[in-house]
């Protein structure tokens, strides 16, 4: 079985600085998704960035970026310039790359952007 | 639709009163999930479908819990006999399967369930 660990609940960054949230996973799969979800306190769940295990080159999506370290089962992000809208649940999630049920989510970290 | 939609938002109800809980995704997504998720918890796993296959039900965590998708589009979640520990958000998610698999999720807005 797959399992996602979120090991920071809860996160702060002043506004404008870089913030890494920490995510692992274990699995005995080779090939996979990654995915970071955003869930503001208006609950719609919306997604950050993903990642395509079998890509060596880390993902960006503007702000976000991801660290992928496939070997050590490590799946971070970093958010740079932190806006206030940052502030939100968010949550790591793995996919197998086959099945569409597959798909596990970790705890989730609580960020909170202080202006 | 342009994204999943959920009816209703918030639902209040008595304890030992049956609910349904609706979604509809996004169109052409072959595949959607339901989620529980409880105050400042993650997501729980309910339920997924995917076109005509069987349902997997592993995560339904009573015989309370059932859940329908009628033609391959609307999905009703129900809970009958409601008790209190059923209070929670109840998030849908659909995504689409193409030739490179399936893509990532995309959520509707949650139905918040209190149960008295």
């Amino acid at each position: 079985a797959q399992t996602v660990t979120q090991s920071q609940p809860e996160m702060s960054v002043q506004e404008a600085e870089t913030v890494t949230l920490s995510c692992t996973y274990d699995t005995s799969e080779n090939n996979y998704y990654l995915f970071w979800y955003k869930q503001p306190p208006s609950r719609q769940m919306i997604l950050v960035i993903r990642q395509e295990a079998y890509k060596q080159q880390n993902a960006t999506e503007n702000r976000f970026s991801v660290n992928f370290q496939k070997a050590a089962k490590s799946f971070s992000l970093k958010i740079s310039d932190s806006q206030l809208g940052d502030t939100a649940m968010y949550f790591c999630a793995f996919m197998k790359h086959e099945t569409g049920n597959q798909f596990y989510f970790g705890t989730g970290t609580s960020l909170t952007v202080i202006p | 639709g342009a994204g999943v939609s959920q009816s209703p938002s918030n639902k209040v109800t008595e304890k030992g009163k049956d609910v349904e809980l609706r979604c509809d995704p996004i169109s052409g997504h072959t595949a959607l999930y339901w989620y529980r998720q409880s105050l400042g918890q993650g997501l729980e796993f309910l339920i997924y479908f995917q076109g005509n296959s069987a349902p997997d039900k592993s995560g339904l965590p009573s015989d309370r819990f059932s859940a329908e998708r009628t033609g391959g589009s609307v999905s009703t979640l129900t809970i009958q006999r409601t008790q209190q520990e059923d209070s929670a958000v109840y998030l849908c998610a659909s995504s689409f399967q193409g030739l490179a698999g399936f893509g990532e999720q995309f959520f509707g807005p949650g139905t918040r369930l209190t149960v008295l």
